[in-house]
């Protein structure tokens, strides 16, 4: 069964870095669509990047230029790069995998991890 | 962006109440609307796919309906389990947006 777990949020800084790591199981990440999606405490969910298959990627414009996704096939893991991170980037940060040929959904995700920026 | 509007954004049912939630899309996405509930402190898990579509799992009491512009989650019998906050989103075009949710409490 696909299962996935992220890790690596923490307290951290305006303007600091931060890596989020999602470790995927029961599936490769190599032959999915990945993406992240985040949500502030109490407030609705922001999808923020995705990664295809074959290593294309989109961003959130919010995100653009600060964030990067990426992956590790040898350890099946997919990764967020928070760069010049923001007070209003503070929320849970889902990974999740892309589901569908035409229609795309998500499933599963991930229990969340919560980044706290503030000084 | 195609921005996405749940209505109510929030309700009050009993167990047992036939509920029903909508969602409008600014612009016509065929049918690529997608619709998750989401439990406190739990992670969204996805409900309904493909506007019409139920995920492997999910009780048959939810049911999806719509499409363009104009979609409907419906729950036939509402369970104590059902309590939550429920979303759809849109993956026609990027940026994927979700609505801003539809919290359904106990009356």
């Amino acid at each position: 069964e696909p299962h996935l777990v992220e890790s690596g949020g923490g307290l951290i800084q305006p303007g600091g870095s931060l890596r989020l790591s999602c470790a995927a199981s029961g599936f490769t990440v190599r032959s999915n669509f990945m993406s992240w999606v985040r949500q502030a405490p109490g407030k609705g969910l922001e999808w923020v990047s995705l990664m295809y298959n074959d290593g294309r990627t989109h961003y959130a414009d919010s995100v653009k230029g600060r964030f990067t996704i990426s992956r590790d096939n040898s350890k099946n893991t997919v990764y967020l790069q928070m760069n010049s991170l923001r007070v209003q980037d503070t929320a849970f940060y889902y990974c999740a995998r892309v589901d569908g040929a035409m229609v795309n959904w998500f499933d599963p995700w991930g229990q969340g991890t919560l980044v706290t920026v503030s000084s | 962006d195609i921005e996405m509007t749940q209505s109510p954004s929030s309700l009050s049912a009993s167990v047992g109440d036939r509920v029903t939630i909508t969602c409008r899309a600014s612009q016509s996405i065929s049918v690529y609307l997608n619709w998750y509930q989401q439990k406190p402190g739990k992670a969204p898990n996805l409900l309904i796919y493909a506007a019409t579509s139920l995920q492997g799992g999910v009780p048959s009491r939810f049911s999806g309906s719509g499409s363009e512009t104009d979609f409907t989650l419906t729950i036939s019998s509402l369970q104590p389990e059902d309590f939550a906050t429920y979303y759809c989103q849109q993956s026609y075009r990027f940026p994927w947006t979700f609505g801003q949710g539809t919290k359904v409490e106990v009356k």
